[in-house]
């Protein structure tokens, strides 16, 4: 069985950083492109970023380029999310995906990310 | 704001036929497949259709998809409670190059 499994969110101050975490299991984690994708409160899905099987390639929404960092250890069947300069509309809740840019196949429950001092 | 457009909102009574629309250009749907997430307040977001109309393994048949040109669809039939849920579409924008959502669909079941 396929699972993502994320966690790291929490109260984060207007400018501060944060890093979040997904564990995979069930597939090849390896073998996949994964992305994050948000949901900020009451609002629609938004794709975040995503990464190549290596690592070697990473995408992001104009929204958050050089502010997040997408990456991954794939000895640790682990996708990671840290981000910096964190603003009021970069609240929500943020989904692990399995997928790159076709389709997003598998999905985490998420892990809640609040901006607020 | 996304640029894919679907309405707000479409609710039907048990076993009728629902359809969610989902606009776009030449630069999104237009030149790339089109998948169809469902988003339930308890669980985690569910594909339901990929590549346009293909259904992953496990998905009612219930559920179906087509595209024309910059548009797509999806049909629920046999309406259920537990289809009661926000639906996105989404794709690859070429022009953005960025995997870019719908504005979401709600769904009720009357």
């Amino acid at each position: 069985e396929v699972q993502l499994v994320e966690s790291g969110g929490g109260l984060v101050q207007p400018g501060g950083s944060v890093r979040i975490s997904c564990v995979a299991s069930g597939f090849i984690f390896s073998g996949s492109w994964m992305s994050w994708v948000r949901q900020a409160p009451g609002k629609g899905l938004e794709w975040v970023a995503n990464t190549n099987q290596a690592g070697s390639d990473k995408y992001y929404v104009d929204s958050v380029k050089g502010r997040f960092t997408i990456s991954r250890d794939n000895a640790k069947n682990s996708l990671y999310l840290q981000m910096s300069s964190l603003r009021a509309e970069d609240a929500g809740v943020y989904y692990c995906v399995r997928g790159g840019s076709r389709t997003f196949d598998y999905w985490g429950q998420g892990t809640l990310v609040t901006v607020s001092s | 704001q996304s640029v894919l457009t679907q309405p707000p909102s479409v609710s039907a009574a048990p076993g009728q036929k629902v359809t969610i629309s989902c606009s776009g250009s030449s630069s999104n749907i237009g030149n790339n497949y089109v998948s169809w997430y469902q988003l339930l307040p308890t669980t985690a977001p569910k594909l339901l259709i990929y590549e346009n109309k293909e259904r992953p393994s496990g998905i009612t048949d219930r559920f179906s998809g087509s595209k024309s040109g910059t548009s797509a669809t999806l049909d629920i039939t046999g309406l259920q409670t537990g289809d009661e849920a926000d639906y996105f579409c989404g794709t690859w924008d070429s022009t953005l190059s960025a995997y870019v959502f719908g504005t979401g669909t709600k769904v009720t079941v009357l």
